[in-house]
């Protein structure tokens, strides 16, 4: 299994700013992947992020409202650019387990609330 | 098209009784399956996972489930359920050739009652 560190674990923010998200694994990892989970609501992946390329975003999500960067394999950062309070969500970080065979470990999540 | 349906929002059941979830997947390539449960204010925990072979999986804390793959469905099941089983648990779906990318359920919220 792995080990995932979210920050900040949740966040107060006003309409307008930006907020970074880091995570940290504890293990080195190809790929990870940032979900967004809205108030009682499901998991959406928001998008994939490879060391060493552009991330791949989902349908619905654009790289200037989620900048993500993947500058090593075990860390990754996503951004909440120009943020409204629609975007009040959790923000989980996931990433592989070994075997390639989907199983997903996450992180703790980041609660934001946009007020 | 690929999709996974939690066909309950909400489940309530008293403590000590038995309880199913129900998930029902569509798709025409081979999957693999998990239920994950999601407790308040916490990140997601995997409960088990069916990659292949026998389609009765069991988990951690006394859950299991079964696939069936002429329903399409993967439910998940409890024998006994306890309070600490409150949480909310949600079916995923990793269809062959998705690229890891799994597909989550609405989840369905258990509250267990004394």
């Amino acid at each position: 299994s792995a080990v995932i560190s979210q920050k900040p674990s949740r966040d107060i923010c006003q309409r307008g700013t930006s907020l970074t998200i880091q995570c940290q694994v504890d293990s080195q990892v190809t790929m990870m992947f940032w979900y967004r989970q809205q108030p009682g609501q499901s998991l959406t992946l928001i998008a994939t992020a490879n060391q060493g390329s552009e991330a791949t975003y989902e349908s619905g999500f654009v790289i200037d409202k989620f900048p993500i960067s993947r500058p090593n394999l075990t860390f990754s950062t996503l951004t909440v650019s120009n943020m409204s309070p629609e975007d009040s969500s959790i923000y989980l970080c996931s990433v592989n387990g070994q075997g390639g065979t989907g199983e997903l470990f996450f992180g703790e999540g980041s609660r934001l609330t946009v007020l | 098209a690929q999709s996974v349906t939690q066909l309950d929002s909400q489940v309530p059941v008293f403590e000590e009784a038995p309880v199913e979830l129900r998930c029902n997947y569509s798709s025409s390539v081979s999957v693999y399956l998990f239920w994950y449960v999601q407790y308040p204010n916490q990140g997601l925990q995997l409960l088990l996972k069916y990659l292949s072979g026998s389609t009765l999986v069991k988990g951690i804390n006394g859950f299991e489930a079964e696939f069936n793959k002429s329903q399409t469905s993967f439910h998940l099941r409890k024998p006994s359920v306890h309070i600490s089983d409150t949480a909310e648990y949600f079916c995923a779906v990793l269809f062959s050739g998705g690229y890891n990318k799994l597909i989550f359920g609405a989840g369905t919220r258990l509250a267990v009652h004394p």
